[in-house]
């Protein structure tokens, strides 16, 4: 089992949509959670960090649950520019700042 | 404001040659990182250094060597490259802080083995 599971996607939504996006972890020592986006072919830039009261930036807005071990993000108002791969990213107990990313999950907005 | 450089950014190798990926930061960032990310599969973890002439493996070492001389540059060596290290390869750095540290990365590089 992976450490950090997503739905691969792809999300295909028109823009104006609200989409959804699910994301699971399996160590229970994880101490930080991240959302990152990768733009194809290019390099994973960070999106928001995750708290466990929730979190909005925009349009965007985070959700925690520890007890659950699942972790989201709702992007409100979709624009084509937010066509990318999410990549939900864990950071786990260790003294070099370890990640562990999920394979991330795939959205294209369409006209 | 360069943050991560690689280089090159893309390069075809036959099997069993070698070569050396070359990482720069000028954030004065402690630690440092090399992933490989394959279709289907999250960014994993090749090797990582805490600081300057330190390094330590990740979670796929093998066939892949490091070394930091410098704390700004962190080299990535393929001793006798194989068709399954075609890859995209990312380099990444962060400071050494707990907390919400990001890992700030380069744009990476395309390798392909044939």
């Amino acid at each position: 089992r992976k450490e950090v599971e997503q739905d691969p996607g792809p999300f295909n939504v028109p823009e104006g949509a609200t989409v959804a996006f699910n994301c699971t972890y399996s160590n229970s020592a994880s101490q930080s959670f991240f959302w990152y986006r990768q733009d194809c072919r290019k390099e994973p830039k960070l999106l928001m960090s995750v708290y466990s009261s929730g979190n909005e930036d925009g349009r965007f807005t985070a959700q925690l649950n520890r007890a659950s071990q699942y972790i989201s993000l709702l992007i409100r108002d979709s624009k084509l520019s937010d066509s990318a791969t999410y990549l939900c990213v864990v950071r786990v107990s260790g003294g070099y700042n370890k990640l562990i990313f999920g394979a991330g999950t795939r959205l294209a907005v369409h006209p | 404001n360069a943050g991560v450089t690689q280089t090159p950014k893309f390069r075809v190798l036959k099997t069993g040659q070698s070569m050396t990926l070359l990482c720069a930061q000028d954030m004065n960032h402690e630690y440092m990182y090399w992933y490989r990310q394959d279709p289907g599969m999250g960014l994993r973890l090749i090797h990582y250094s805490v600081g300057e002439g330190t390094t330590a493996k990740g979670e796929v070492p093998d066939g892949y060597n490091v070394s930091r001389l410098k704390k700004q540059n962190f080299l990535l060596g393929l001793e006798s490259a194989a068709p399954s290290q075609t890859s995209v390869y990312f380099c990444a750095s962060s400071p050494p802080r707990r907390g919400d540290q990001p890992q700030h990365f380069g744009d990476g590089t395309r390798l392909s083995i044939l």
